[in-house]
């Protein structure tokens, strides 16, 4: 069964600290794609990654940067010099691929991200 | 930059009654979603909708919700009898087409509040 487990309910850090997230994932299928997405005190969600399985590729964006490893079912997000904007509710979630785009995703529970000035 | 949007933003409904929230998906989009999300838990899948109908839903998604498209451009989620549970942000999400089908974007949300 497809599952998500971000174990960090609540990290709490200064302004110009590294923080990263952990996703751990279970799925029974070979092809699927792991997302990111943020969801700011205002309450959208908003898209920051998508990735598929068959590419391990690290990314980075700007201060943003992911880290997939198959090996250990992972998906971690690191922030780099976080900022006050930063604080927001971080979700991990999993799609399986199936036979077309109307796949589900599965998301964690969220870890809420808090940066003091 | 295209996106999806949601209305209400709150509604605020009596058990018992029955709730229309509405959603315009991004327009060139082909699959449209339900997710909801009670305040402080995990966001979760409702349904899935592509070519009229519902691909997959989930067990929530009971005989008192249905969905519609009932134009080219509006996508609704009915809740028929409101009940004290159903109370949570509703987020409505698109994809699709081509090699960004697996990416869903959200609308900002309907918050219900069922009293």
């Amino acid at each position: 069964a497809q599952k998500v487990t971000q174990a960090q309910t609540e990290i709490s850090v200064v302004e110009k600290e590294d923080v990263t997230l952990d996703c751990v994932y279970e799925t029974r299928d070979t092809t699927y794609y792991l997302f990111w997405y943020k969801q700011p005190p205002s309450g959208e969600l908003v898209f920051l990654i998508r990735r598929n399985s068959f590419d391990e590729q690290n990314e980075i964006s700007g201060r943003y940067s992911w880290n997939f490893q198959k090996s250990t079912s992972s998906f971690n997000f690191t922030i780099t010099a976080s900022q006050v904007v930063d604080s927001a509710v971080y979700f991990c979630a999993l799609s399986e691929a199936g036979t077309g785009g109307y796949n589900k995703l599965i998301f964690g529970a969220g870890t809420r991200l808090a940066v003091h000035p | 930059e295209p996106e999806v949007t949601q209305t209400p933003s709150h509604q605020v409904t009596q058990m018992g009654q029955e709730v229309i929230l509405r959603c315009v998906p991004i327009s060139n989009h082909l699959y449209f979603y339900w997710y909801r999300q009670i305040l402080g838990q995990k966001v979760e899948f409702l349904v899935s909708f592509y070519n009229n109908e519902i691909s997959e839903k989930s067990e929530i998604f009971d005989d008192q919700f249905s969905v519609e498209r009932p134009d080219g451009s509006n996508f609704t989620l009915k809740i028929r009898s409101t009940k004290l549970e159903d109370s949570a942000m509703y987020f409505c999400a698109s994809s699709g087409p081509g090699t960004r089908v697996y990416e869903q974007y959200f609308g900002p949300g309907t918050r219900l509040t069922v009293t």
